[in-house]
């Protein structure tokens, strides 16, 4: 099994759906989790941490279930400038270092 | 303005040549990180350093060398031992103790170098 799985998409939605995407990972022993953005050929920039009683930031909501090893990421309203890869991320226990999905990209079309 | 810069933007090189890729910052971060990332792959973690003059090797280490002479600066160089090195390489640090409070791990990214060998 994959330390972090997503499903590469495209995921094509018109202006204002809402869009969610789900990660598995596989340790079990896995501490932070976090949700990155990466436009065309830009690094990626962090979108949001996600906590254990989930988290809501403006259009994006995060959740976490640990018993299934899963975290999701939800985009109401949905923004042509949303449109972008969506990288799933994270931490084993300790320090130690991040471990990263592929990634999902969400196309958003007029 | 605080940040992280990689330069430069784009390098080409022959093959069998050595490159150095430069990485600052100036968050005060404890940690830097390098990963390369290929056309639909995920960041694979090549080295890191948590500490001046220590690093440890990431998943990919083969073929590279990393220093850490000073807590902003963090450079790669891509030795002629590697045998793919054309990607997009990127440099990302991130706060490793803070006090007061638990450390998040967030990693923030420069906008990466990308290496192309001919």
């Amino acid at each position: 099994r994959k330390e972090v799985e997503q499903d590469p998409g495209p995921f094509n939605v018109p202006e204002g759906a809402t869009v969610a995407f789900n990660c598995t990972y596989s340790n079990s022993a896995s501490q932070s989790f976090f949700w990155y953005r990466q436009d065309c050929r830009k690094e990626p920039k962090l979108l949001m941490s996600v906590y254990s009683s989930g988290n809501e930031d403006g259009r994006f909501t995060a959740q976490l279930n640990r018993a299934s090893q899963y975290i999701s990421l939800l985009i109401r309203d949905s923004k042509l400038s949303d449109s972008a890869t969506y990288l799933c991320v994270v931490r084993g226990s300790g320090y130690s270092t991040l471990t990263f999905g592929k990634g999902t990209m969400l196309l958003v079309s007029p | 303005d605080g940040g992280i810069t990689q330069s430069p933007k784009y390098l080409f090189r022959k093959e069998g040549q050595n490159v150095t890729l430069s990485c600052e910052q100036n968050l005060n971060h404890d940690a830097m990180y390098w990963y390369r990332q290929d056309p639909g792959q995920g960041l694979r973690l090549i080295y890191y350093s948590q500490i001046v003059n220590d690093f440890q090797k990431g998943d990919i280490a083969e073929g590279y060398s990393v220093s850490r002479e000073k807590k902003e600066s963090f450079p790669l160089t891509v030795t002629s031992a590697q045998k793919n090195p054309t990607a997009f390489y990127l440099c990302a640090s991130s706060m490793v103790r803070a006090s007061g409070r638990l450390p998040s791990y967030e990693q923030y990214f420069g906008p990466g170098t990308r290496l192309t060998v001919t």
